[in-house]
């Protein structure tokens, strides 16, 4: 059980360029969740997938924001067309829920500057 | 709509003093509470979960409770290496996605 990898851990980009990034859960577990959090903030909720099914969204995902997760493995986000309010830590999450308990474990985060 | 409040904002604590940090929610039927630790620059990392009022946890030097409306973080005789932003999330019966506080950043000072 290596934790939850995300990558890059850093990614400066320019307005209006698209940006990918890639999240490996804690293996076996079913559901994957990203969030985000600016400084100051909890993590805010994006999306969630149980397996290979994106199961919900949050309304601050954007037409510019989609993510995947073929095979119920790995999963990434992409942000189409950053903007500068894109500048956040994107976190990624996973669990497997066992008698109904579904603790998340969280990976170091991809840290996205849009200049 | 699920709603976590934490309080203070922040804090500073000598080493050795003990204190609280509160965490209060409103949630249709709670399936879990959650306590994470987060140092700068890093994802949050897992303390405690709670599920029932007049359940405790303990880890160490840090004490988590659960009444029907709130739950508490007790530090007994924080060293700096406790300094950190401790995130209070809650999920309800119907969701399998927590809410977070916003947290409450702690210095522990030597």
């Amino acid at each position: 059980d290596t934790g939850v990898s995300q990558n890059p851990r850093h990614k400066i980009t320019k307005r209006g360029q698209n940006v990918t990034f890639r999240c490996d859960p804690i293996s076996e577990h079913n559901r994957l969740y990203w969030y985000r959090q600016t400084l100051g903030q909890g993590p805010e909720f994006l999306t969630y997938f149980q397996n290979e099914a994106q199961l919900e969204k949050s309304r601050l995902l954007s037409d510019r924001f989609s993510a995947e997760r073929p095979k119920g493995s790995f999963s990434t986000l992409e942000i189409q067309r950053t903007e500068q309010g894109d500048s956040a830590m994107y976190l990624c999450a996973s669990s497997r829920t066992i008698q109904a308990k579904n603790i998340q474990y969280f990976g170091a985060g991809t840290r996205l500057s849009v200049l | 709509e699920d709603q976590v409040t934490q309080s203070p904002e922040a804090l500073r604590l000598q080493e050795g003093e003990s204190s609280s940090l509160n965490c209060s929610y409103t949630v249709s039927g709670l399936r879990g509470l959650f306590w994470y630790r987060q140092d700068p620059g890093k994802g949050p990392e897992f303390l405690f979960t709670l599920y029932s009022a007049g359940e405790e946890k303990e880890k160490e030097r840090l004490k988590a409770t659960l009444t029907k409306k709130e739950s508490f973080l007790h530090i007994t005789a924080p060293k700096p290496e406790d300094s950190a932003t401790y995130l209070c999330a809650v999920q309800d019966g119907g969701s399998y996605i927590p809410t977070f506080g916003r947290g409450t950043s702690l210095i522990v000072h030597p």
